[in-house]
Formats: structure tokens, C-alpha cells, sequence
């Protein structure tokens, strides 16, 4: 089965702090994604990566970065924090050759 | 703008009759669609798909049906099962596989 986990369920972060999400693979799959899932807006994607080291603008890319030093790791980095950026953090994977998206359990942040 | 659409946000329908959960998309270039479900507290899962190449896919209880031409699909359950009770997202992609548009989602609930 593959599995992507996420470091944390829930986080909370003050206004202005550096906030690092993390997210693991074990299946070798070459694609992994970053979404924020809001009520009433569905998932929007942040970014996304098809490579080690590379990576690609999403819908709504503004106040993130991400970095994939290694292919099973894809990390969202929120540079400074801010309340709106308060939501469900969903990272998803897929092995490139199909389309379905793998998806770890979510992080719940809180910026306050 | 939303380029998936799911106009539905909510669903009740009796144990052991049929769900019709229905999406719109507005991009022709989309190539390929897929259904998740979503339980509380938990990631989404993949639960069916289909290329654009085809009118109807069927796994199980669950139909997907596109109509390219009203850029419409829905996804049939039948029959209705109370674990069948969740949130429904609909995702379309262009041939790329690499970008995926989400809608809103419709919560199903399924009354036993």
C-alpha cells in the first residue's frame, strides 16, 4: 500500500514564525503535490514538484515555497506565517505513469 | 475562476436507493477525471476515473459518466450504503497528469 504521511495533524503558529510542512512518500513516486483544502473553495493547488529539485507554481502560490531535496520528501514552507493562511494543508503523490493521486492525512494549521 | 465546479454541496439519500453526485468543468483541454471520497480527519482517496475517450466507467456500486459535450460527469452509487457517507470531490486533469483541478466537494449523507 502506499502511504504519504505528514508531520504533524495539527499545528499552531503565531503571525510572522516560519512554518516548515513536511511530507513523505514510500513508493518512489516521481510526482508530489501541495493543496490547501478550504470550506466552500474545495482543494487549490500550491504547488507542486515532477523531479528532485524541481517544482512548479500551483494556483495560488503567493506566501509559499516548497523545496524536494529528495525524491520521497516534499516540504511546503510558509515563509511568514500569516492568519490567512489558516487551513487544512493536503500533500498528495502519483507515481507519473497513472493518474491518481495519493493522499496523506492532512495538516490542520492554526495561525494565530 | 473555478474550473471544476460541483453545485451540490450536500446529499441525503435513503440506505439501498442511488446517488447521483454530479460536477461541471469549463476547460475542453481536460483530458482525464476522477472521483475521491473524503471521511472527516482523513486525506481523500481515489475511488474511480475516467479518460475522456470514454462515456462510462464502472467499478463495483460506482458508475462514473461523462457527457464531454455539456462538460458534465456524475458518479452513481448504488445501492446507497451508510459508510458510503462522506465528503465527494470531483478532480479533472489535462493530459499532463501534472496539474489537477478539484471542486468543491458534495457531502453525502446516506440515511440508514
Amino acid at each position: 500500500d502506499v502511504k504519504v504521511t505528514q508531520s504533524s495533524r495539527y499545528l499552531v503558529k503565531r503571525t510572522g514564525e516560519k512554518v516548515f510542512l513536511e511530507c513523505v512518500q514510500d513508493m518512489d513516486h516521481e510526482n508530489m503535490f501541495w493543496y490547501r483544502q478550504d470550506p466552500g473553495l474545495g482543494l487549490r493547488l500550491i504547488y507542486f514538484s515532477y523531479d528532485v529539485k524541481m517544482k512548479e507554481k500551483g494556483d495560488i502560490p503567493e506566501g509559499y515555497s516548497v523545496s524536494r531535496e529528495k525524491k520521497e520528501r516534499f516540504s511546503l514552507i510558509l515563509e511568514s506565517a500569516s492568519t490567512n493562511q489558516t487551513s487544512m494543508y493536503l500533500c498528495a503523490s502519483t507515481p507519473g505513469t497513472t493518474y491518481e493521486q495519493y493522499f496523506g492525512p492532512g495538516t490542520r494549521l492554526t495561525v494565530t | 475562476d473555478q474550473q471544476v465546479k460541483q453545485n451540490s454541496p450536500s446529499l441525503s439519500v435513503q440506505e439501498g436507493r442511488i446517488s447521483i453526485l454530479n460536477c461541471d468543468y469549463t476547460n475542453s483541454m481536460f483530458d482525464y477525471f476522477l472521483w475521491y471520497k473524503k471521511y472527516p480527519a482523513e486525506g481523500p482517496t481515489f475511488l474511480i476515473s475516467i479518460s475522456s475517450i470514454k462515456d462510462k466507467n464502472e467499478d463495483g456500486r460506482f458508475t462514473v459518466f461523462l457527457n464531454k459535450s455539456a462538460k458534465h460527469l456524475s458518479l452513481h452509487i448504488v445501492p446507497s450504503q451508510p459508510g458510503d457517507s462522506a465528503v465527494y470531490f470531483c478532480a479533472a486533469s489535462p493530459n499532463t497528469g501534472n496539474q489537477f483541478y478539484f471542486g468543491t466537494g458534495t457531502s453525502l449523507t446516506v440515511i440508514p
